[in-house]
């Protein structure tokens, strides 16, 4: 059984600029969650999808947006970067939807640099 | 905020030794799980335990859990190479997970 995917591995923008993460969750998997990981702290919760609709936000500012596809793989937005917006940007999926307490299934994440 | 916090930061064991790490958490939880992640990669699943449960175990990790004192801890035992990584706690609340700092394990040969 394939496992979470995200693509691309790594990513390089310039302030200002916007990016865009994928990612393919495993196979039969509704929930999507995304996280970022800044170097030395520890996960921030970002988004969960589930179903195509977003079921919760983190503390974040509304310039980092996603949407869930049909076939469930998301998309995360991240617009105007900032410097600090550099990290490790992590995607897990779930089985069945409103399980986030249950075990998450990690994708290899993107990591983004902000110049 | 972190809702869990993981003691010590950092750890370095010698092969064949046990590693203890502990973390402590705010309020009451459904469960909470442990996950590993090395260098900088996608995390791991290693193990779950419900609010109901004190102990677990799964190959090498022992798990328990204190309620009462909102505080958990993992013992991996005969560690090897291998298991060199930064581990997490996480628990849920609101609607998502909450993960603390994490402890990174050096097991040196």
């Amino acid at each position: 059984e394939a496992g979470v995917t995200q693509s691309p591995t790594h990513l390089i923008k310039t302030r200002g600029q916007q990016a865009t993460l994928r990612c393919s969750p495993i196979s039969g998997h509704t929930s999507v969650y995304w996280y970022q990981q800044a170097l030395g702290l520890g996960l921030q919760f970002l988004l969960w999808y589930d179903e195509g609709e977003e079921r919760n936000r983190g503390n974040f500012p509304p310039r980092f947006s996603g949407r869930q596809f049909p076939n469930y793989s998301s998309e995360l937005n991240v617009n105007a970067l900032e410097l600090e917006d550099s990290a490790l940007y992590l995607c897990a999926s779930s089985p069945v939807g409103g399980s986030y307490q249950e075990t998450q299934y990690f994708g290899p994440g993107t990591r983004l640099l902000v110049l | 905020s972190q809702q869990g916090e993981e003691d010590p930061q950092a750890l370095s064991i010698q092969e064949g030794e046990n590693a203890t790490m502990n973390c402590s958490y705010k309020t009451s939880i459904n469960n909470l799980q442990w996950y590993r992640q090395n260098s900088g990669r996608g995390l791991v699943h290693l193990i779950l335990i419900r609010s109901n449960e004190r102990e677990k175990h799964s190959g090498r990790l022992r798990v328990t859990l204190d309620t009462s004192k909102k505080s958990s801890s993992l013992l991996i035992t005969a560690s090897r190479a291998a298991d060199t990584a930064s581990y997490f706690c996480a628990t849920a609340l609101d609607y998502k997970l909450s993960f603390g700092a994490g402890t990174t394990v050096t097991v040196r040969a």
